[in-house]
Formats: C-alpha cells, structure tokens, sequence
C-alpha cells in the first residue's frame, strides 16, 4: 500500500490561512468514512486534529477544518498561529489496513 | 489519567526477536481497538497493526505481515507486539495507540527500537 501524497511543506504569515492537501485513491481516501488528521511537534506523539474528514475532537481549536473531494482530502489551518507551526500527517483505513501521507511540515512565517 | 505506556524496545541484531508491551491505564481497555504505529528517525508514520476490542481479529501492514504478531491481555489491560527476524528497516519509534485516529484516541511517548549489529 502505498503512502497517500502530501506536499512536503507549507507555509504561512500568522493570522493567514494554509491548506494542505492528501491524495489518495477510491480504495482509500475517496471511499473511506476514516480520513483522519494529525498534528505532530518535534519529539511528541502525534495528536488528532480532525477525523472521519471533517470531524474535529473536543479541545480542538474551530481553527482546523477537513474536507474531501474525490480522492483528495485537504485540512485548512485558519488564523494561523504560532503553535501551528508542526508536522501534519493525514491517514485513511483502506479495507484491512491503514495508510498514512507521507506528512507535510508547516512554516508559520 | 487515561494513559498508555510503551515498553520493551532497544537494540536488537538483523534476524532477531523483540517483545513490546504497552500497559493501559484509566479507562476501560477491553472495549477498544488498539493499535500500533511506528516511525523511523526523521520519517514519517507508518501504520503497524491493530487488535479488535476481544482479540479475535488482527490486521497487519504488509511490511510486518508474517514476521509480528500482536496480541493483548484484557486482564491485565496490557498490548503487545511480538517482531520477528527484524530488519534494520524495522528501526523506528514504536508507538502504542488506543483509537489511534478517532475522537479521544490516545497515544503513547513511544519506545525506540534499533535493529543493528
């Protein structure tokens, strides 16, 4: 199974917006109800930040939005602070087995 | 404190065995999915496996399938990772994770395994 494609970065000024995109397939992210986001700091687990696409868990800032299109997953980071600043994963189950992107690093300029 | 913890990992020769163990805390460990998900130094995440809630179901990477076995004890509320004739691309941080992509997941700090002679 192959890696889902992110960009390797993005970036931004604070107070802007970044979206990042995740491109699957239809055996993965264009079919799965499991697209999920995660938000990883240097030396830390890695956290969620939205899952089932668009779902964003308690304590998470409104901030970070999910969405789909076809086989493309993307996650809007708005208001972009300086916390923000991070490694961000997206995953899909794709029948048996799950599939991580190969991650994007955001700048928060 | 709904916690997990990992435990197990270190240096191990190519061909090799190492057990993982994660001891859960804080909630009802017998009614979740557990999983584990690893990442190589300075990579991304790969996912390994994950255990239904009763143990009866397991489902594998491709890249582990065939060489690791994972397994749990509800009574003791601890998971496992049993990896077999490691390769030095198994090296990685091996996290324990309880609903590793859903609201409320929890995950592990980790444990490091090094595959190297």
């Amino acid at each position: 199974q192959s890696a889902l494609t992110q960009p390797p970065s993005a970036s931004g000024s604070l107070g802007q917006s970044v979206t990042i995109s995740c491109t699957g397939t239809s055996s993965d992210v264009g079919t799965s109800k499991y697209v999920s986001w995660f938000q990883q700091h240097p030396g830390k687990a890695p956290k969620v930040m939205i899952y089932e696409v668009s779902q964003r868990p308690s304590g998470v800032p409104d901030r970070f939005s999910g969405s789909r299109s076809g086989n493309t997953a993307s996650l809007t980071v708005s208001g972009l602070q300086a916390e923000d600043e991070a490694d961000y994963y997206c995953s899909s189950y794709a029948g048996s087995k799950y599939v991580f992107g190969s991650g994007t690093k955001v700048t928060v300029v | 404190e709904v916690q997990v913890v990992e435990s197990g990992g270190g240096l191990v020769q190519p061909g090799g065995s190492l057990r993982l163990s994660c001891a859960a805390s804080g909630f009802a460990f017998s009614a979740y999915w557990m999983h584990w998900v690893r990442q190589a130094p300075g990579k991304g995440l790969e996912w390994v496996s994950r255990i239904h809630p009763d143990g009866r179901m397991t489902e594998y990477a491709d890249s582990v399938k065939g060489r690791s076995t994972i397994s749990r004890d509800n009574a003791k509320k601890t998971l496992y990772l049993q990896l077999n004739n490691l390769r030095a691309e198994d090296t990685a941080v091996y996290y324990c994770a309880r609903d590793f992509d859903y609201e409320g997941a929890r995950w592990g700090q980790g444990t490091l395994v090094t595959v190297s002679s």
